[in-house]
């Protein structure tokens, strides 16, 4: 079964300091895509980056970098100059293999999210 | 363009009754997904739909339901409402039309709250 890991409940930065947010995730599924998500306390969730299992470079969306390591199954984000703004919850999530409608489907799976302070 | 937008954001009811909540999603997509949030169990899948029909559900028992109109709007239906289903909602919609699209835009959530 597909699983996603997140072992930091929690997380403290400097402003204008980076931060690794770490996720590691377990499939079989030769064919998978990765997602970070950010949760503010308002609840939306928001979309930041996005890496394909085939993807040959990391992905990069302004700030926001996703450190892929396909052999150690981690997909860590990394969140560069941090800002008082970045204080929030962050998911990683992957979408689930499925068998039917030619594999496409949007299903994720979440790990248990990284609280993320980012102090001035 | 406007994003995905769900109704009511708040909503209290009492154990036993039941609550339909709903979820437009961005103008053009198409897939519909419905997530549980609580703190216990995290973010759970309920089910997707696409085209107005479902085509994946999560592991939840009967009392939860779902449907996509004509026009891509969701609703999702709670019956005899437990106090653990206490939880955010999150509605998810997604372009998906030929190869899978990556991206995933989530509305605000429904809070709901059973008592």
């Amino acid at each position: 079964a597909q699983k996603i890991t997140q072992t930091q409940p929690g997380m403290f930065v400097q402003e204008k300091e980076a931060v690794t947010l770490d996720c590691t995730y377990d499939t079989s599924d030769p064919s998978y895509g990765l997602f970070w998500y950010k949760q503010p306390s308002s609840g939306e969730m928001i979309f930041l980056i996005y890496q394909g299992s085939y993807d040959q470079q990391n992905a990069t969306e302004g700030r926001y970098s996703l450190n892929f390591q396909k052999a150690r199954k981690s997909a860590n984000l990394v969140i560069s100059a941090s800002q008082l703004g970045d204080s929030a919850m962050y998911f990683c999530a992957m979408r689930e293999a499925s068998e039917l409608y030619g594999g496409a489907t949007n299903k994720l799976i979440f790990g248990t999210g990284t609280l993320l302070a980012v102090q001035p | 363009k406007a994003g995905v937008t769900q109704t009511p954001r708040y909503l209290i009811k009492t154990r036993g009754q039941q609550v339909t909540l709903s979820c437009s999603p961005i103008s053009g997509h198409r897939s519909v997904s419905w997530y549980q949030q609580t703190p216990g169990q995290g973010l759970q899948f309920l089910f997707e739909y696409f085209s107005e029909t479902q085509r994946n559900k999560g592991n939840f028992p009967g009392r939860f339901s779902g449907r996509q109109f004509s026009n891509s709007r969701s609703e999702m239906n709670v019956s005899t409402l437990e106090l653990g289903d206490s939880a955010l909602y999150l509605c998810a919609s997604s372009l998906r039309e030929g190869p899978p699209t990556y991206e995933q835009y989530f509305g605000p959530g429904t809070r709901l709250t059973v008592t």
